[in-house]
């Protein structure tokens, strides 16, 4: 089955610590995206990678560093830097050329203890 | 920066009726346009996406519309059902291989 996995699904921090959350993709998509997503709110871009070894910030990159070593892989790691990193974080791929169209993964929900 | 607003912000309505979800952007140099679906603490869903040199996109009861010089976009809901419930979300794209933008979603109940 083609598809975006996410894992954990859940994934519990305490403050201090920096924690990674994991994105696949085996859609051979090129680009990658992670937005964050918090309760009444719109989703917002943290990172997003259009190349293997490339990557840009979003709106919202303060806390939060990428990595793009394979095309399949986009991992999220969330730092202690990070000031309020309790939120649903949706990962997302896409082709490069017409269409462009979106597709997103399960979701990870971090919660800070 | 482009900005995104989703209207009404919540709907209830009662199962077969037909709706309208509405959503405004304020820069109108979009490459395309996304609809989601967004069930409660699961991933978003793609349901129609809309070139920019489009003005309609359908698929089954849906039917999405797009005037890109207004910076409006519009889902029609035919016929709507109790499993239509959950959150929709609009985003346009500047470009391809680039980011979205999303409004706050339209949250809709049907009723049986």
């Amino acid at each position: 089955d083609g598809g975006i996995t996410q894992s954990p699904k859940y994934l519990f921090r305490k403050e201090g610590q920096n924690v990674t959350l994991s994105c696949e993709q085996n859609l051979n998509h090129d680009a990658m995206y992670w937005y964050r997503q918090d309760p009444g709110q719109g989703l917002r871009l943290i990172y997003y990678s259009q190349i293997v070894n490339d990557f840009q910030k979003g709106d919202i990159a303060e806390g939060y560093s990428v990595s793009r070593e394979k095309k399949e892989s986009f991992p999220l790691t969330v730092t202690s830097a990070q000031k309020n990193p309790t939120a649903f974080y949706l990962c997302a791929s896409s082709i490069r050329s017409s269409p462009n169209e979106q597709f997103f993964g399960p979701g990870t929900r971090l919660t800070v203890l | 920066k482009q900005e995104v607003t989703q209207i009404p912000a919540a709907l209830s309505v009662p199962e077969g009726e037909n709706l309208v979800l509405n959503c405004s952007f304020t820069d109108s140099a979009i490459y395309n346009l996304q609809w989601f679906r967004q069930d409660p603490g699961k991933g978003l869903t793609s349901l129609l996406l809309i070139q920019s040199s489009q003005r309609e996109q359908t698929s089954g009861r849906l039917n999405a519309s797009l005037d890109k010089s207004s910076g409006r976009s519009t889902l029609y809901i035919a016929a709507s059902q109790p499993g239509d419930s959950a959150t929709y979300l609009c985003a346009p794209s500047p470009g391809a291989g680039n980011m979205l933008t999303f409004g706050g979603g339209t949250r809709l109940m049907v009723k049986p």
